[in-house]
């Protein structure tokens, strides 16, 4: 079974638009929930964690992400969209003490 | 200070040829990753190697090797590749648990 998903393949902003990404998990136990972003032939970038406490993560370029245990989704957001947010990004949840498990990814272009 | 280095870049095969593709990081991590990146499908993981000394199956490790020559460095060898394993290899390393795992820049691989 797929622990983490994310439901849209792509997802298509205005520039200045608040964007979102949409991740759900399905772990047991408390999970360890990251969001990466991978531009053009580059490798993954790391952009935040929810490890514990507040649910709401703050992370690098403006991006935070909303952990909610009762819909089991860890939502990527930022509040205005920007031509360079344009990438593919993944959601992955810890499995075990070292491995990650990744989510398909989401396309997201931003317009300008 | 580099990160996670990867060699090469880009990699063309024939059917039943070897290669052995290299990751160095410079972090001072005790864990390391092979990933591979298919469309549509995320990054599934191939081995690990959670410390010095020791290495793990990941997801899909069929048709592949890994040597973890010190805390620096960390293999992946196709013995005889196919084209099924045509596709995007990352490295990463990165620590325990909650530790974010860090993204070398790719190695692009055509089996032909």
């Amino acid at each position: 079974a797929q622990s983490v998903a994310q439901p849209e393949d792509q997802v298509n902003v205005a520039e200045g638009n608040p964007l979102t990404v949409k991740c759900t998990y399905s772990v047991s136990g408390n999970p360890y929930l990251f969001w990466y972003v991978q531009y053009p032939n580059r490798g993954l970038q790391f952009l935040l964690k929810y490890i514990t406490g507040d649910n709401l993560v703050k992370g690098s370029y403006g991006f935070e992400a909303e952990f909610n245990k009762s819909q089991t989704s860890f939502h990527l957001k930022k509040p205005s969209a920007l031509v360079s947010d344009s990438a593919l990004y993944f959601c992955a949840v810890r499995k075990g003490d070292y491995k990650l498990s990744f989510g398909a990814g989401t396309t997201v272009t931003v317009r300008a | 200070n580099a990160g996670v280095t990867q060699t090469p870049k880009f990699q063309v095969l024939k059917t039943g040829q070897s290669m052995t593709l290299q990751c160095a990081q410079d972090m001072n991590h005790n864990s390391m990753y092979w990933y591979r990146q298919d469309p549509g499908m995320g990054l599934r993981l191939i081995y690990y190697s959670a410390s010095e000394g020791t290495t793990d199956k990941g997801e899909v490790p069929n048709g592949y090797n890994v040597s973890r020559l010190n805390k620096r460095e960390f293999s992946l060898r196709l013995e005889s590749a196919a084209p099924s394993q045509t596709s995007v290899y990352f490295c990463a390393s990165g620590g325990y648990s909650t530790d974010t795992q860090y993204f070398g820049p790719g190695t692009r691989l055509t089996v032909l």
